[in-house]
């Protein structure tokens, strides 16, 4: 059974801790990334991979940080160092044909709160 | 801003009846997509449209794209209940950082039975 995976489905973050969330998918995919969605906004990229050890920050990747060390997995980390780390995070993975970014698949996303 | 917007930001219906939603964006792109959210989950992915392309049909779903205006549409015809979600376009710019889309902040369509 194909697809993008997301764990956990919610989590809880104390103050000053560092979390992580992780994201694996078995699509084969050379590209992932993380958007984080505040309510009734639409999706902003945190980070992005195209391939395996390499990444690139997004829009908003202050106090976040990301590892791309195998093809199937990119977790996020959630650092103390964001201030405002209440949202709902969605890890997505897709492919590329001819120079152009083809559909992305997104996981089930995870909820983070904060104590 | 590359990102597209769509409008309306929310719209209601009675089951039946079409929804449109609209997309504008503002930079050259290679295509267009369209994107479903439910409440709570994640999106999934309904329609790619590409720059050389006009119309495209997937079931009740129809989408036009006027790279002119820059602007897109969808359609969703005889909606049901269960269409009640956030639509959301995002854009593959042309020209921009290769691998990454631009979304727009979505239309929460809601059908009433």
């Amino acid at each position: 059974d194909g697809g993008i995976t997301q764990s956990p489905k919610y989590l809880f973050r104390k103050e000053g801790q560092n979390v992580t969330l992780s994201c694996e998918q078995n699509l084969n995919h050379d590209a992932m990334y993380w958007y984080r969605q505040d309510p009734g906004q639409g999706l902003r990229l945190i980070y992005y991979s195209q391939i395996v050890n390499d990444f690139q920050k997004g829009d908003i990747a202050e106090g976040y940080s990301v590892s791309r060390e195998k093809k199937e997995s990119f977790p996020l980390t959630v650092t103390s160092a964001q201030k405002n780390p209440t949202a709902f995070y969605l890890c997505a993975s897709s492919t590329f044909h001819l120079g152009e970014q083809e559909t992305q698949y997104f996981g089930p996303g995870t909820r983070l709160l904060v104590l | 801003s590359q990102q597209g917007e769509e409008d309306p930001q929310a719209l209601s219906i009675q089951e039946g009846e079409n929804a449109t939603m609209n997309c504008s964006y503002k930079t050259s792109i290679n295509n267009l997509q369209w994107y479903r959210q439910n409440s709570g989950r994640g999106l999934v992915h309904l329609i790619l449209i590409r720059s050389n392309e006009r119309e495209k049909h997937s079931g009740r779903l129809r989408v036009t794209l006027d790279t002119s205006k820059k602007s897109s549409s969808l359609l969703i015809t005889a909606s049901r209940a269960a269409d009640t979600a956030s639509y959301f376009c995002a854009t593959d710019a042309w020209g921009s950082t290769l691998g990454r889309l631009y979304f727009g902040r979505g239309t929460q369509l809601t059908v009433w039975p």
